[in-house]
């Protein structure tokens, strides 16, 4: 149980153009699901926390319309990098949390290559 | 502000060796504690939590966390490690109660890259 699948799992893309990566709960009804970016070798670094039905909190430094977050349903949230450049070229994971909101539970990511 | 430190950047430990992971964390009261382990490429998979009661924790694949509240410590260990268990290893820290402000938020730290010689 508590499966969080990511779509796609690998993307390229050329400078300017916009990709929308999604995030599901495959398995439970996921109450808010978070975005992290992860750069070689680095920590998670959260982007952006968001609830089903509300706007999405950004954390401090994160362009929120460079990275566009919509959580249209209990099950489904997509980020939507827009206008990507080379320097968005990074790992994007998602997490979502159920009942227990102390439990996140991860997706595999997404590798981002903006050429 | 809480804060995670995983002092060892890379550690290498030969197959069948014992394996401790350390973890320190800053905050202002007993916070919920959680170790995560990452395979090259992919997302980051649950070992093992502690909340409250017994500081010492199993998790899963052998692994086993101690809670040490004098120390501020949550280090992860290992009696015998497997060629398979090669993976990055984060620690995290949340609150220890939900706030009910619409998410609950993990501070992780930087990470600890093991390598196993076999």
């Amino acid at each position: 149980g508590a499966v969080v699948s990511q779509h796609p799992s690998w993307v390229i893309c050329k400078s300017g153009t916009s990709v929308k990566i999604e995030c599901r709960s495959l398995d439970f009804q996921a109450t808010t699901m978070f975005w992290y970016r992860q750069f070689p070798k680095q920590s998670l670094m959260l982007m952006a926390t968001s609830n089903e039905g509300s706007k999405a909190t950004y954390e401090q430094g994160v362009e929120k319309d460079k990275f566009l977050i919509n959580h249209a349903s209990l099950t489904l949230s997509t980020l939507t990098v827009t206008s990507a450049h080379p320097e968005d070229s990074s790992f994007y994971i998602c997490s979502a949390t159920g009942e227990a909101p102390y439990e996140q539970y991860f997706g595999p990511g997404t590798r981002l290559t903006v050429t | 502000a809480q804060s995670v430190t995983q002092p060892d950047i890379h550690i290498t430990v030969s197959e069948g060796a014992s394996l401790e992971l350390r973890c320190n964390y800053s905050y202002g009261a007993t916070p919920y504690l959680f170790w995560y382990v990452q395979s090259p490429g992919q997302g980051l998979q649950l070992l093992l939590k502690y909340f409250s009661g017994d500081t010492l924790v199993q998790g899963i694949k052998g692994f086993e966390a101690e809670f040490k509240r004098s120390q501020s410590s949550f280090n992860l260990r290992k009696p015998s490690v497997h060629w398979s268990d090669a993976a990055e290893y984060f620690c995290a820290v949340g609150p220890h109660y939900y706030s009910g402000a619409g998410s609950y938020q993990l501070t992780f730290g930087k990470g600890t890259k093991l390598s196993v010689i076999p």
